[in-house]
């Protein structure tokens, strides 16, 4: 089946302490995206991934870090987690990028619901 | 980066009534896609429009995107309870931009 799997679903922290959350994708989707989800904002891109090795800032990528050493493979990681990193976090990736010719559906991960104390 | 606003930004309607949420830019768009995400779910991809005018049909779902392709619309002839959730437009740039979306409420 194909899928966006995303682990943990959920994660209770304190501040600073490190964690990631992983993310994979079983298409052989060339890009790959990070989101973060609070209410009233929408969704806003954090990162977002080319092809491996190939990693770009979204609109919010301050306390966060990525890598993408491998296709299937993004994970998302926060060094020293902060309150105002409470959020809930989306994986996607599509085939063609954002601005090929025809830009690709988006497939979604289930979300990681991320709460730092 | 690039913005798109949607409105309303929630909308509660009977069963039975009609529903629309428009994305409006104020500059020119290559495309725009739009996305449903359930209560407790995550955004599910519904179409993407590209031509000017353009006029697309799922059932009872119906999306225009306008002739100067700055704006697009989603309308529901005769809201269901399966039509509860928030809808998304998304626009295309080196990245993908979210717009806030629009949270229906269909009250049975």
């Amino acid at each position: 089946e194909a899928q966006v799997t995303q682990n943990p679903r959920y994660l209770i922290t304190v501040t600073g302490k490190k964690l990631t959350v992983t993310c994979s994708q079983n298409m052989n989707h060339e890009y790959m995206s990070w989101y973060r989800q609070d209410p009233g904002l929408g969704l806003r891109q954090i990162y977002y991934s080319m092809n491996v090795e190939v990693t770009d800032k979204g609109d919010v990528p301050e306390g966060y870090k990525v890598s993408r050493k491998e296709k299937r493979n993004f994970p998302l990681i926060l060094e020293s987690p902060s309150p105002n990193q409470t959020s809930l976090y989306f994986c996607a990736s599509s085939f063609a990028t954002p601005y090929s010719g025809s830009p690709d559906t988006q497939y979604f991960g289930p979300g990681t619901r991320l709460t730092v104390l | 980066g690039q913005q798109v606003m949607q409105i309303p930004q929630y909308q509660h309607v009977q069963e039975g009534e009609d529903f629309t949420t428009y994305c409006n830019s104020s500059t020119t768009l290559s495309n725009i896609q739009w996305y449903k995400q359930r209560p407790g779910g995550h955004p599910v991809f519904l179409i993407q429009l590209v031509k000017s005018g353009e006029v697309k049909k799922q059932k009872r779902l119906t999306f225009q995107f306008g002739e100067a392709k700055k704006n697009s619309s989603l309308h529901i002839t005769a809201t269901q309870t399966t039509d509860v959730g928030t809808y998304f437009c998304v626009i295309t740039g080196n990245q993908f931009y979210f717009g806030t979306g629009t949270s229906l409420t269909v009250i049975p």
